[in-house]
Order: structure tokens, then C-alpha cells, then sequence
């Protein structure tokens, strides 16, 4: 079993309508959650970066951490064609840099006009 | 602007034949890392390094080499290519600082390399 599990889509939705991506994990000391989005041929870049559970937002973008229930969600509000990418959750035990993030396989969210 | 810059972004080789892709950051970043993305098993790191001359394995290192003798440069290198390398390559750089947003990882556009 991974220690992080993502629905690999792809999930195809109409502009404006609310989009929910998920992940579930195992390892319990996961404390530091984050969304990076792919833009096709691109590298991942940092969209939203969250620590323990609770909410966080940021525009249209509001990431949920439920560690209970070791289950992170990202939700975007009035999906935007500009929306359509891969969305990658990643985790680690700590914060700062050069801790290792283990990362979801992705979901692949296309916004049709 | 601030970037990591690899090369080559497409490579097409054949087995045994010794390849080296390159990546550089002018971050200023300490710690850079090399991941391979395939289908269905998302991003895997193949080896890290913390600052100059100091480097480890990650979680898939076998059949890459990495050195790290400047800041700013972390090459990846294949000795004997073989078909199972196959795949999209991501050079990524962070600060190594605390804090939030220290854990941040700025990645390279990617190197896509197939190898027959």
C-alpha cells in the first residue's frame, strides 16, 4: 500500500463549477501538507502549503486537512479553464527545506468551457 | 528571474550509451534534488544533496550518479542507460531554512528521456 493515496482522474468538470480533490495517507507523523499544480510540460510549482488540520484559503483555492481521518482535501471555487492541470498533494513530517516530501500520483482536472 | 534550468528537456538515446542532464539554480538555493515522475507512481526521488559535496540517496537511486561540487549545479548522470529509465525527469532547489515556506521546492521544467 502507497503511504499516499490519489485518484488519478481525469476529473472533467464545466467552468464554474466547486472541484474537490482528495488524498488519503497512512504514516501518522505527517504533519506538513501541500498542493503543487502541473501545468502540462511543466514542472510542479506550490499552490497551497498547509500545517495539521484545519482550513486554509487563498482566493478560489481552500485546502482541508482532517488527520483524523488522514484525508487532505483541495477545493477550487468557480473553476477556471486556467484550472486544467495535474494536481499533486505532497506530505511530510516536518517543516523547512530539505525534508523529503512524499508525493501523491496526481489527479488530472480538466475545466471545459 | 528565479529558476532551475535543466538540459536537455528531450532526449532520445540508446542503452549503455553515458548521458548527463544537467540542472542549475540561481537561488542561492541549499538543497537540490533529482525525481523521476512515471505513471501511476507519481514523483520518486532518486538522490538529494544538502549543500556542497554533500549528497544521498533517495528512494530509487540505482543506475544514477549525482554530484554536487557548486551551489547551483546538481547534475544527474546515467553510466549505462538502460530502457527502465525511461521517463520524465525533475530537478528540484529549496532553502533549507525553517519556516514554511523554506520547505517550498522550485522545480526545473522537466527532462524527458527515452532510452532504447
Amino acid at each position: 500500500q502507497k503511504e499516499v493515496e490519489q485518484d488519478p482522474g481525469p476529473l472533467s468538470v464545466p467552468e464554474g463549477a466547486i472541484v474537490s480533490l482528495n488524498c488519503t495517507y497512512s504514516n501518522s507523523a505527517f504533519q506538513y501538507f501541500m498542493w503543487y499544480r502541473q501545468y502540462s510540460r511543466k514542472g510542479p510549482e506550490l499552490l497551497m502549503y498547509t500545517y495539521s488540520s484545519g482550513n486554509k484559503e487563498d482566493g478560489r483555492f481552500t485546502a482541508q486537512v482532517d488527520k483524523s481521518s488522514k484525508y487532505i482535501s483541495l477545493f477550487i471555487r468557480d473553476s477556471q479553464p486556467s484550472d486544467s492541470a495535474t494536481y499533486l498533494c505532497a506530505m511530510s513530517p516536518f517543516t523547512g527545506g530539505g525534508n523529503k516530501l512524499t508525493f501523491g500520483t496526481g489527479t488530472q482536472l480538466k475545466v471545459e468551457l | 528571474e528565479a529558476q532551475v534550468t535543466q538540459n536537455p528537456r528531450y532526449l532520445i538515446t540508446v542503452t549503455g550509451k553515458k548521458l548527463t542532464v544537467t540542472c542549475s539554480q540561481n537561488m542561492n538555493h541549499e538543497y537540490m534534488s533529482w525525481y523521476r515522475q512515471d505513471p501511476g507512481l507519481g514523483l520518486r526521488q532518486i538522490y538529494y544533496s544538502m549543500n556542497v559535496e554533500v549528497t544521498d540517496k533517495g528512494d530509487v537511486p540505482e543506475g544514477y550518479k549525482v554530484s554536487r561540487k557548486e551551489k547551483r549545479n546538481f547534475p544527474l548522470i546515467l553510466e549505462s542507460p538502460s530502457p527502465n529509465q525511461t521517463s520524465l525527469y525533475f530537478c528540484a532547489s529549496s532553502l533549507l531554512s525553517r519556516g514554511k515556506s523554506a520547505g517550498e521546492l522550485f522545480f526545473g521544467e522537466g527532462s524527458r528521456l527515452t532510452v532504447l
